[in-house]
């Protein structure tokens, strides 16, 4: 496609139920990326892929959060039993290949959690 | 990643030369410094990254002395259109997927 692409682009649900996330990289990217945005502040770096493979998984916040992408294609971020500190804009970037100058990122999920 | 400090926010007017300026006093030899620029409700977008001396593109110019720490984003004649956050990020190119972002500095372009 044109750009990066995530989906839902806005997403309220009630504290304790899981949610999941979307992303479609840019096609041919073989490196895609997961962050986090609170209200105001800076990113904060969740976990890359490369190809389908993600070897770094320390910055997922809590073990409520997991990620799996299919070949080099569509990632989805799953947040389980979700809780009122987890409302955040979750942003997907992907890159040409891992370690690339430039990521181009997509719209974002706002997330809120009531 | 070396941490990079820069001023919270700017204000400025349309027409006029902006320049934000980022430290990183601990800046590792291998380490580029780069630039992203973020609208609201969207992801960052890509403006410029330089290692030293000068660096200008259709966007902006990069300036980096010798010590290189510090760096000047230069926006030539700001436009309201250049209102957004200005992050400033420093690391390897081998390490560059991991993006450390800080808070940014928030520019607010006046007519």
């Amino acid at each position: 496609g044109a750009g990066v692409s995530q989906s839902p682009s806005n997403k309220v649900t009630e504290k304790g139920k899981d949610v999941e996330l979307r992303c479609d990289p840019i096609s041919g990217h073989t490196a895609l990326y997961w962050y986090r945005q609170r209200l105001g502040q800076g990113l904060e770096f969740l976990i890359y892929f490369q190809g389908n493979s993600a070897p770094d998984k320390s910055g997922l916040p809590s073990d409520r959060f997991s990620a799996e992408r299919t070949g080099e294609s569509v990632s989805t971020l799953t947040i389980q039993r979700t809780q009122q500190e987890d409302s955040a804009v979750y942003l997907c970037a992907s890159s040409s290949y891992l370690g690339s100058d430039t990521q181009y990122f997509g719209p974002g999920t706002r997330l809120t959690v009531l | 990643l070396a941490k990079t400090t820069q001023p919270i926010s700017m204000d400025s007017y349309e027409g006029q030369e902006v320049n934000i300026t980022c430290s990183h006093n601990n800046i590792a030899t291998n380490d580029y410094i780069t630039w992203y620029q973020q609208f609201p409700s969207q992801g960052p977008r890509f403006i410029i990254q330089g290692y030293k001396t000068k660096v200008t593109n259709e966007v902006a110019s990069l300036f980096i002395p010798a010590d290189r720490k510090s760096s000047t984003l230069s926006l030539p004649r700001v436009s309201l259109s250049d209102t957004a956050v200005y992050y400033c990020l420093v690391g390897a190119m081998d390490s560059s997927y991991k993006l450390i972002f800080g808070s940014g500095t928030r520019l607010l372009v006046r007519p």
